[in-house]
């Protein structure tokens, strides 16, 4: 059956240091994408980015990158240089072939202390 | 473009009642995907619906329910209302509900059931 699990509840740091984000998936189809939403206060899911499962190159977007490896089943979401306005609750999901819909992880709150 | 927009943004409602929630997808988005968020549960797949059809549902029981009409808008019903049914309702839109689109998410409904 299909899971995601970020493990990590809540990470607090201060600004300015970086902080990852895990996040380990589960499915039994070889197609599938994976996603990382960002959720602040406000409730609105943010989308931050989308991979597919053939393509296992990583990628940076500004002080944001992600690191796809399939051997270990880990799309893990790196932030550099933390500032105040990361501070979110961030959701790391899944989306198979054989189900049209969205498997979310449970989420990873993240504080960023001036 | 403007976003996906939901209404009510905040709800009351007692045990027993039923509720409407409505969502506008994004111009040109056919499908709609709605979530539950709760504390214990974490986020959680409704239903979708694509040219007025359901086309996928999720685990939850037939209080629950939805429609699309032509403009692509969607609503979801629930009839008497308990109160674990206090969450957030997210909804969703891709444009054709393909497991490789990204889903883009409006700002929820708040419901609080009394």
């Amino acid at each position: 059956a299909q899971k995601v699990t970020q493990a990590q509840t809540e990470i607090s740091v201060v600004e300015k240091e970086d902080v990852t984000l895990d996040c380990v998936y589960e499915t039994r189809d070889t197609t599938y994408y994976l996603f990382w939403y960002k959720q602040p206060p406000s409730g609105e899911l943010v989308f931050l980015i989308r991979r597919n499962s053939f393509d296992e190159q990583n990628e940076i977007s500004g002080r944001y990158s992600w690191n796809f490896q399939k051997s270990t089943s880990s799309f893990n979401f790196t932030i550099t240089a933390s500032q105040v306005v990361d501070s979110a609750v961030y959701f790391c999901a899944l989306s198979e072939a054989s189900r049209r819909a969205l498997t979310f992880g449970s989420g990873t709150r993240l504080q960023v202390q001036p | 473009k403007a976003g996906v927009t939901q209404t009510p943004r905040y709800l009351i409602k007692t045990r027993g009642q039923q509720v409407t929630l409505s969502c506008s997808p994004i111009s040109g988005h056919r499908s709609v995907s709605w979530y539950q968020q709760t504390p214990g549960q974490g986020l959680q797949f409704l239903f979708e619906y694509f040219s007025e059809t359901q086309r996928n549902k999720g685990n939850f029981p037939g209080r629950f329910s939805g429609r699309q009409f032509s403009n692509s808008r969607s609503e979801m019903n629930v009839s008497t209302l308990e109160l674990g049914d206090s969450a957030l309702y997210l909804c969703a839109s891709s444009l054709g509900g393909s497991f490789q689109e990204t889903q883009y998410f409006g700002p929820g409904t708040r419901l609080l059931v009394l």
